[in-house]
């Protein structure tokens, strides 16, 4: 399994400025990828996913872009602000025999955003 | 905007006791999850439950938890016999369809088992 530990990998960034989180994905299979923000004592909220056969979807101030080539998505933040600081995980739906997806999640990463 | 509800938000309990966390899904799912997040890691799968009964596990659910959907808008995860590993944070998610990119979830409940 991966090793995972209580340090994150973090992201700091002014107010206003643009940020961009990574995430490397291991299944080619997935069919959708989904990014989801995660602020303390909280449960995951849903920001935004894209399907496989996609390379880019925007929503509102963020994008999240999709290279299957290296296995790689990242969410951009346009314009960050104070309230996006939290820890921002990727994640894959997988559906295994039975037909019904899961959610495998990533890591996370914190994004502290200072005025 | 409709939400997931989870209760208790905090529960200790002591090692060997059960345990149920309760959730209320958004009213229009059909598709019921837990989760769990041991401090400090990454969000795991637990179990997925449709048309009133299990429809996929991980290798996390085994005997020791079991899920439950007791009336037409509470879905349950009991663990019986508490180990101190099972401290984490359990989050119920639901989703309107199969395919897993519009799973949302609920605050959480977090376990203490001491």
């Amino acid at each position: 399994g991966e090793n995972v530990g209580l340090h994150l990998p973090t992201l700091s960034v002014q107010e206003g400025d643009n940020s961009i989180i990574n995430c490397a994905y291991s299944n080619s299979a997935s069919d959708y990828f989904i990014w989801y923000k995660q602020e303390s004592g909280k449960g995951p909220q849903f920001i935004i996913d894209i399907r496989s056969n996609m390379d880019k979807r925007q929503g509102q101030r963020v994008t999240v872009l999709l290279n299957k080539t290296v296995k790689h998505l990242s969410l951009q933040i346009a314009a960050t602000q104070p309230g996006d600081s939290a820890v921002y995980f990727c994640a894959e739906t997988r559906r295994p025999l039975s037909g019904y997806s899961t959610l495998t999640f990533g890591k996370g990463t914190m994004l502290l955003v200072s005025p | 905007e409709p939400e997931v509800t989870q209760t208790p938000s905090h529960q200790v309990t002591q090692m060997g006791q059960e345990v149920i966390l309760r959730c209320v899904p958004i009213s229009n799912h059909l598709y019921f999850y837990w989760y769990r997040q041991i401090l400090g890691q990454k969000v795991e799968f637990l179990v997925s439950f449709y048309n009133n009964e299990i429809s996929e596990k991980s290798e996390i659910f085994d005997d020791q938890f079991s899920v439950e959907r007791p009336d037409g808008s509470n879905f349950t995860l009991k663990i019986r016999s508490t180990k101190l590993e099972d401290s984490a944070m359990y989050f119920c998610a639901s989703s309107e369809n199969r395919s897993g990119n519009t799973i949302y979830f609920g605050e959480g409940s977090w376990l203490t088992v001491v």
